[in-house]
């Protein structure tokens, strides 16, 4: 069973579309982080939020962390080729645990 | 910093033999992780140190798989003997405490024939 259910595992849009992925668990998490993963390369960190109802935006990237700390959503506004990737949710039950990943959203962006 | 160094980038071995990965962390960082990524299961955690002490090892998934951390910037991964299903992207990771930023090294892909 996967602690981080991520959704969709694939998504294919058009240059300048929007788009949510989600990543859901029924476990609470005391922080979450997103990170890009390029193919060839590890996985690079986005963002991490701790509060619950969190939001945080990264010039077209905008990530919510749930109000229960169960589940966090990130939204792409006007996607570029450039936004290709796989992107994994993490998350870490306490501050002395490692941390978890989901099996990740893999997008293509085509111009 | 240069990063968190895998070695090496790919490896092609046959079904039987020894297969050694190794993972050089960021100077500093007390955490290190060794991680298995496939597309049927993801990104999974194998085993992790703290302060070169092995911590958790649930995650190995047979006796085959072994893991030593002699130093604080040096860790390896043996799987012996490989077999076919061992094939995937094999990851180290550390970190400056247990949950902060995972750098990540570019991966070691390991096929098995």
């Amino acid at each position: 069973t996967q602690l981080l259910e991520q959704s969709p595992q694939f998504l294919s849009i058009q240059e300048g579309e929007n788009l949510t992925v989600y990543c859901n668990s029924s476990s609470v998490f005391s922080s979450l982080q997103w990170y890009r993963q390029e193919p060839g390369e590890g996985p690079v960190l986005l963002v991490t939020v701790v509060t619950g109802g969190e939001v945080k935006k990264l010039k077209r990237l905008t990530f919510q962390f749930g109000d229960a700390r169960k589940d966090s959503s990130l939204h792409i506004t006007a996607a570029q080729p450039g936004d290709t990737g796989l992107y994994l949710c993490a998350g870490a039950k306490t501050g002395n645990t490692p941390l978890v990943f989901g099996k990740g959203t893999r997008l293509s962006v085509i111009a | 910093d240069a990063g968190v160094i895998q070695s090496p980038r790919h490896e092609v071995t046959e079904m039987g033999q020894e297969v050694t990965l190794r993972c050089k962390p960021i100077s500093g960082h007390n955490s290190l992780f060794w991680y298995r990524q496939t597309m049927m299961r993801g990104l999974e955690l194998l085993i992790y140190f703290n302060n070169n002490v092995p911590i958790d090892d649930s995650g190995m998934p047979e006796d085959r798989f072994s893991a030593k951390m002699p130093n604080a910037s040096f860790s390896t991964l043996k799987i012996q003997p490989s077999e076919p299903r061992d094939s995937a992207v094999y990851f180290c990771a550390s970190t400056l405490g247990w949950s902060t930023e995972a750098f990540f090294g570019q991966g070691t892909r390991l096929t098995v024939v």
